[in-house]
């Protein structure tokens, strides 16, 4: 079956400008995550989704950062005003949510973000 | 904060094993999973445990001591196409994941 698709893979953008990203989860997952990996650095989290609830902001780097999903299903996240610290590869990835290995998050490919 | 270490790198030889460590700290434990991330792509699930021991998979196995705050994975019969960073991360609190930097494994032939 498909897995977790995002686009655009690649996204060059000058500093200042806002850039969108997105997110489509497997089908049927109600948990969707977005991370941020730096070069020679760990997977960051930046938020976090289930279901209906409210959604987990803890992990937003600041203010400029912002994400919704609509429909329970497909997810985007925006970045105004880029900074060329935010250059990175930028993660979603989705899970059941069922508790035990039903939590195994699936990632997708990732967007790699230049900012010049 | 959550804390995972791990080594930053190790090489090994094709045909060899090869046990890459993890150690923890975080405020709650909910399961310890092991991912493989090929240059340039998405980390791909490996392996999970919550109880203390040894979960086997083909040539993948994985091992977890909670009162230690330690796991490991363990390669065997190494390939080429072993070459990756295996990331270990600890699920807790509300279904967060805390990864660490992974261990960049290099099999040389």
């Amino acid at each position: 079956g498909a897995g977790v698709s995002q686009s655009p893979s690649n996204k060059v953008t000058e500093k200042g400008k806002d850039v969108e990203l997105r997110c489509d989860p497997i089908s049927g997952h109600t948990a969707l995550y977005w991370y941020r990996q730096s070069l020679g650095q760990g997977l960051e989290f930046l938020i976090y989704f289930q279901g209906n609830s409210a959604p987990d902001k803890s992990g937003l780097p600041s203010d400029r950062f912002s994400a919704e999903r609509t429909g329970g299903s497909v997810s985007t996240l925006t970045i105004q005003r880029t900074q060329q610290e935010d250059s990175a590869v930028y993660l979603c990835a989705s899970s059941v949510h069922s508790g035990g290995e039903g939590d195994t998050q699936y990632f997708g490919p990732g967007t790699r973000l230049t900012v010049l | 904060g959550q804390n995972i270490d791990q080594p930053t790198e190790m090489t090994a030889t094709e045909g060899a094993i090869v046990q890459i460590n993890c150690t923890y700290q975080t405020s709650g434990f909910n399961g310890l999973f092991w991912y493989q991330q090929h240059a340039g792509e998405a980390p791909t699930f490996l392996s999970y445990n919550v109880l203390d021991g040894l979960e086997e998979k083909g040539r993948f196995s994985s091992f977890l001591s909670r009162s230690k705050g330690y796991s490991y994975l363990l390669l065997k019969e190494l390939q080429m196409k072993d070459s990756a960073s295996y990331l270990c991360a600890v699920l807790y609190g509300n279904n967060r994941l805390a990864f660490g930097k992974g261990n960049q494994v290099v099999v040389i032939p």
